[in-house]
């Protein structure tokens, strides 16, 4: 099955830019979705389609996908903005929804 | 205001039944797919069970294929997870979420509950 790999951590100082990585094979022919989870609390959308936004998330947040990697960019990036985040495919050929692993994001 | 809330959840023996409900409201339910997605302590999301607007597309992950049955209500703005033979790696939280559109497939989750938890123990 289709599996979707990020890296446990990040960490980055507050203003400066963030990317969360998730690697998939040839997961550019793909539409990868992000959460953002806090403690306690349900995950929320983030970037959808690779790269469109939801209503009421800040731009800041943005998102790529080419190749093997799809990632999410959180530009000046604030103290609230320590989460998990996880990236989310459907594969086609199991016909399985697919999340990565989570990455935990720290801001220092 | 657009809202899930699942209810459902408790402590269970292994090999016992339960039936999760997630009640939506505040958006056209019968127009969207569903979807059930579990999160064990301390551990990441894993997509459990997904069910288009008609019913007429169902998945399920191969870790409860043949243990877990999806449905809807539409009517009843509803959607329900049966689970059978529960095993202790089924203790999760459990969160039912709104797909974006109608189709169970390619679309990402807009709307989630805040989830119920569901123990399974001796």
């Amino acid at each position: 099955s289709y599996v979707l790999t990020q890296p446990p951590s990040v960490s980055v100082a507050p203003g400066k830019t963030a990317r969360v990585i998730c690697g998939g094979n040839n997961i550019e022919g793909k539409s990868v979705h992000w959460y953002q989870q806090k403690p306690g609390q349900a995950p929320v959308l983030v970037i959808y389609y690779d790269s469109d936004r939801p209503s009421g998330i800040p731009e800041r947040f943005s998102g790529s996908n080419s190749g093997n990697t799809a990632t999410l960019t959180i530009s000046r990036v604030e103290a609230g903005d320590e989460a998990d985040y996880y990236c989310q495919v459907w594969d086609s050929s199991s016909d399985h929804v697919v999340f990565g692993g989570g990455t935990t994001l720290t801001v220092l | 205001e657009v809202q899930l809330v699942e209810s459902g959840g408790t402590l269970v023996q292994p090999g016992r039944s339960l039936r999760l409900s997630c009640e939506a409201s505040g958006f056209n339910f019968d127009d969207y797919a569903m979807h059930w997605v579990r999160q064990a302590p301390g551990k990441g999301l894993e997509w459990v069970s997904g069910i288009s607007w008609n019913s007429g597309s169902i998945g399920y992950a191969d870790s409860v294929k043949g243990r877990v049955t999806i449905s809807r209500d539409n009517a009843k703005n509803s959607l329900y997870l049966q689970m059978n033979s529960l095993r202790g790696e089924d203790t999760a939280l459990y969160f039912c979420a709104k797909a974006r559109s109608g189709s169970r497939g390619i679309d990402g989750f807009d709307i989630w509950g805040q989830g119920t938890v569901v123990s399974v123990s001796s």
